[in-house]
């Protein structure tokens, strides 16, 4: 069936680093991709989102490519900090029905 | 202050006793949504609404029902809770359906 998945589950950095969180999908017919951030006992926070049409999105720190060929997902964080520690989601919307990935967990090392 | 309210927090109750969690935004949000979350399994939509009146079912809607009467609140109802129904739930809003989502802290449902 349909679904998003994810690389890695867990990814440790040092602090300062920039970090690669990779995210892999398979319907094609998405019409948006969106990266959040979860931090313990708290609900999941937009990060970036990307249309179908674009390959590429810069926020504050942040930076989505879509690989649409390979169907492939990525969130680059520059200047990894403590405070990204969280689990990072992808998720795919098609006509308001959204599917998330199972997550990745973000460490940071000072 | 932009945000999603959800009531209770936390909850514990036991097998066919119905109940309600409210979920309400004061942004205006045409799109609403209800999220179970469960380890191993993520993040998984039960119900949305596009609208006032408008619900869809996501991807587990079995033993939920929504309603959307009035487009700040968007309750999830179980008419008759199981203990399989024990999880985390988040209600989100967005300005539409290809708007990044604003989530709710959560309501910790336990059934016993």
């Amino acid at each position: 069936g349909e679904s998003v998945g994810l690389h890695l589950p867990t990814l440790s950095v040092q602090e300062g680093d920039n970090s690669i969180i990779n995210c892999a999908y398979s319907n094609s017919a998405s019409d948006y991709f969106i990266w959040y951030k979860q931090e313990s006992g708290k609900g999941p926070q937009f990060i970036i989102d990307i249309r179908s049409n674009m390959d590429k999105r810069q926020g504050q720190r942040v930076t989505v490519l879509l690989n649409k060929t390979v169907k492939h997902l990525s969130l680059q964080i520059a200047a990894t900090q403590p405070g990204d520690s969280a689990v990072y989601f992808c998720a795919e919307k098609k006509n308001g029905k959204l599917t998330f990935g199972q997550g990745t967990i973000l460490t940071v090392h000072p | 202050e932009a945000q999603v309210t959800q009531n209770p927090r936390y909850l514990i109750t036991v097998t066919g006793k119905k109940l309600t969690v409210t979920c309400s935004q004061n942004m205006n949000h045409e799109y609403m949504s209800w999220y179970r979350q469960d380890p191993g399994l993520g993040l998984r939509q039960i119900y949305y609404s596009m609208n006032v009146e408008v619900t869809d079912k996501g991807d587990v809607p079995e033993g939920y029902k929504v309603s959307r009467k009035e487009k700040r609140n968007f309750p999830l109802i179980l008419e008759s809770p199981s203990p399989n129904q024990t999880s985390l739930y988040f209600c989100a809003s967005s300005s539409g359906p290809l708007g990044g989502q604003y989530f709710g802290p959560g309501t910790r449902l336990t059934v016993t």
